[in-house]
């Protein structure tokens, strides 16, 4: 089992649609974890941090479930703009290796 | 720019050569990271620094890969006699030692290997 997974996609969802991805990780140990925005053919650019109680900025929120070791991110209003491919990151101790999931496509569609 | 700075953006090179990238990180970061990406996936861990100590390498980093972070600051990976599987997007990023840890990329360098 990898340590990090995501549904790779892609997911094509209209505009102002609410869609929401999952982040599945094995390592139990895991202690921060971070949803990563990487558009096509450049470097991935940190979208949220992920906190225990779930936080939400704008139109993104995301959500952890330590029990089920998941996390989550939920995009309201999809915009033309937020088609990309989003990656979550996991690390087991503050600072070290982050372990990247494959990442999951977005195609938001007019 | 106060970014992660990398170079060079691209290099094309020979089968069998050797190839020499730079990472500038964010000034007051003291941990910077190696990752690589492949079309289609996630980055992959190479390699890790906490100011000049390098604390962690990966399996995938063979023996013809080697980093340096001399200063504490900037950083170097080198491939040595490269192959066409080492044809990638090499991906370095720093992060500070408060906080949560989070990780900023560079531009990244992209090497094709003919």
């Amino acid at each position: 089992r990898k340590e990090v997974e995501q549904d790779p996609g892609p997911f094509n969802v209209p505009e102002g649609a609410t869609v929401a991805f999952n982040c599945t990780y094995s390592n139990s140990a895991s202690q921060s974890f971070f949803w990563y925005r990487q558009d096509c053919r450049k470097e991935p650019k940190l979208l949220m941090s992920v906190y225990s109680s779930g936080n939400e900025d704008g139109r993104f929120t995301a959500q952890l479930n330590r029990a089920s070791q998941y996390i989550s991110l939920l995009i309201r209003d999809s915009k033309l703009s937020d088609s990309a491919t989003y990656l979550c990151a996991v690390n087991a101790d503050y600072g070290q290796n982050f372990v990247f999931g494959p990442g999951t496509r977005l195609s938001v569609l007019p | 720019d106060t970014g992660v700075s990398q170079d060079p953006r691209h290099k094309i090179t020979k089968r069998g050569q050797n190839v020499t990238f730079r990472c500038d990180p964010i000034s007051e970061h003291n941990r910077l990271y190696w990752y690589r990406q492949t079309l289609g996936q996630g980055p992959e861990f190479l390699t890790y620094f906490q100011n000049e100590a390098q604390l962690e390498k990966s399996r995938l980093l063979s023996d013809r890969f080697s980093a340096e972070r001399p200063k504490g600051s900037f950083s170097t990976l080198e491939i040595q006699r490269t192959e066409q599987g080492d044809s990638a997007m090499y991906l370095c990023a720093s992060s500070p030692s408060g906080g949560v840890g989070e990780a900023f990329f560079g531009q990244g360098t992209r090497l094709t290997v003919v």
